[in-house]
């Protein structure tokens, strides 16, 4: 299986201030297809998961321009440019270039 | 507007039966596969099953697999995930999800394993 390692895994920011999100896989996601399939979400408290980037770097549609996808192979990236209250909750990425699909821990995004 | 919304959720007891249904909306449910996700109390997500458009194709977790059944009707607009051989460790919200990256996702409905 295809281990999503996500750091850190607790994330404190100020309003404003800039937050990034490591994700690894155990494995290579590039697929077969050559697409490298490794999607972000975010969990706001009491909601369901939202999709924010699809194919490392695609930002879903009415997804805020603050947040951006990176990497390549096993090492990928969410950013946020400056963080809003609206961004609390938790992060994770995903994979599925490879079955089991596979979800990252987690990480949780608070204000400081 | 694309919505998912799950039903059947319930309190049930080790080695019992469920049946839960997606009702999707909004979107040519026929031209997408759909994915079932759960989420144990306090825990992460972890993928549970995926089906193809027309169902020729299904995917289990290990977990699952031999107890549950994953399956679709194009006609109704429905998912549904037949779970049996239920286990404590499957108590968790279980979440219908469209395509196999989730690009929409239901509410979800609390399934309690215990006596």
């Amino acid at each position: 299986d295809a281990v999503m390692t996500q750091s850190p895994l607790s994330l404190p920011v100020t309003l404003g201030q800039p937050a990034s999100i490591s994700c690894r896989s155990s494995q290579s996601l590039v697929s077969g297809d050559g697409n490298t399939y490794l999607n972000w979400f975010l969990q706001r408290p009491g909601q369901s998961p939202r999709r924010l980037i699809y194919k490392v770097s695609n930002r879903d549609s009415g997804v805020p321009d603050r947040f951006s996808g990176s990497g390549s192979g096993t090492d990928f990236t969410l950013e946020i440019s400056g963080v809003e209250a609206e961004d609390v909750g938790f992060y994770y990425c995903m994979q599925h270039a490879y079955r089991p699909y596979t979800f990252g821990q987690g990480t949780k995004l608070e204000i400081k | 507007e694309v919505q998912l919304v799950e039903s059947g959720g319930g309190l049930v007891q080790p080695g019992g039966s469920l049946r839960l249904s997606c009702a999707a909306s909004g979107f040519s449910f026929s031209s997408f596969w759909v994915t079932w996700v759960r989420q144990g109390p306090g825990r992460g997500l972890e993928w549970v099953a995926s089906i193809k458009e027309d169902g020729s194709d299904k995917y289990y977790v290990d977990s699952v697999k031999g107890r549950f059944t994953i399956s679709r009707d194009n006609a109704k607009k429905s998912l549904y995930l037949q779970m049996n051989s239920l286990r404590a460790e499957d108590t968790a919200v279980y979440y219908c999800a469209r395509g196999r990256s989730g690009d929409s996702w239901g509410q979800g409905t609390l399934v309690i394993v215990s006596s």
